[in-house]
């Protein structure tokens, strides 16, 4: 079945540097989504990604879905503690379900 | 967005139990689904609880140990049945209103089996 990996599966950065998580798919995708869950919380939808090669921006947090629809990465720039948590890629199993990744856990040391 | 609650939000069960975790939606959504996320872990689906019919399960669960409901479309229950310490875990109920749409999750709960 499709299976979607993440790198790093942790970071410890200090606070303003940048963070990137790499999400990869073994199959091509119609469409990627990412999501944040804090600890001790649930997972937030952050945004979905569709067109190849797509770049979407949410303030420090810069989205991008590769060419070939297989790939994805989160890049955080200048770090603060309020981006501490675990994010998610998830992409679409036979059309109807995700299937999320492992997570990359961020941890942003003061 | 839709907002979404649980019950209970965590309980401490005895082994050989079952426990029903009820999920409620502020609105009527197409899908719900219920997923299953151990300590540091990713998230696992168990299945999608479909509206007036039988859940559709995820391999590796079966509906004798997970049995699910779903009456309508803004309420759906799940039931972990028989537990044993490693059904240990955080339940999540998820709503999507089509394939392409944001997915939101409720809070979870926190089971923990002894």
């Amino acid at each position: 079945g499709q299976q979607v990996m993440q790198i790093p599966q942790y970071q410890h950065v200090q606070e303003g540097e940048d963070f990137t998580t790499y999400c990869n798919s073994s199959t091509t995708l119609s469409n990627i989504q990412w999501y944040k869950q804090r600890p001790g919380g649930h997972p937030v939808f952050l945004i979905q990604l569709v067109k190849s090669g797509e770049v979407k921006k949410q303030k420090r947090l810069t989205f991008q879905f590769g060419e070939a629809k297989k790939n994805s990465s989160l890049h955080i720039t200048a770090t603060q503690t309020t981006d501490v948590g675990t994010y998610f890629c998830a992409g679409p199993n036979y059309g109807q379900n995700f299937v999320f990744g492992p997570g990359t856990r961020l941890s942003v040391l003061p | 967005s839709a907002v979404i609650s649980q019950k209970p939000s965590r309980d401490i069960c005895q082994r050989g139990t079952s426990l029903t975790i009820q999920c409620q939606v502020d609105s009527q959504v197409t899908m719900m689904f219920w997923y299953r996320q151990q300590p540091g872990q990713s998230l696992t689906l168990i299945a999608t609880a479909n509206q007036g019919s039988e859940a559709t399960y995820e391999s590796g669960f079966v509906i004798d140990k997970f049995p699910i409901s779903r009456p309508n479309l803004t309420f759906s229950t799940l039931t972990v049945s028989n537990m044993s310490p490693e059904d240990s875990s955080i339940y999540l109920c998820s709503v999507r209103d089509s394939p392409k749409e944001t997915q939101y999750f409720g809070p979870g709960t926190r089971l923990l089996v002894l």
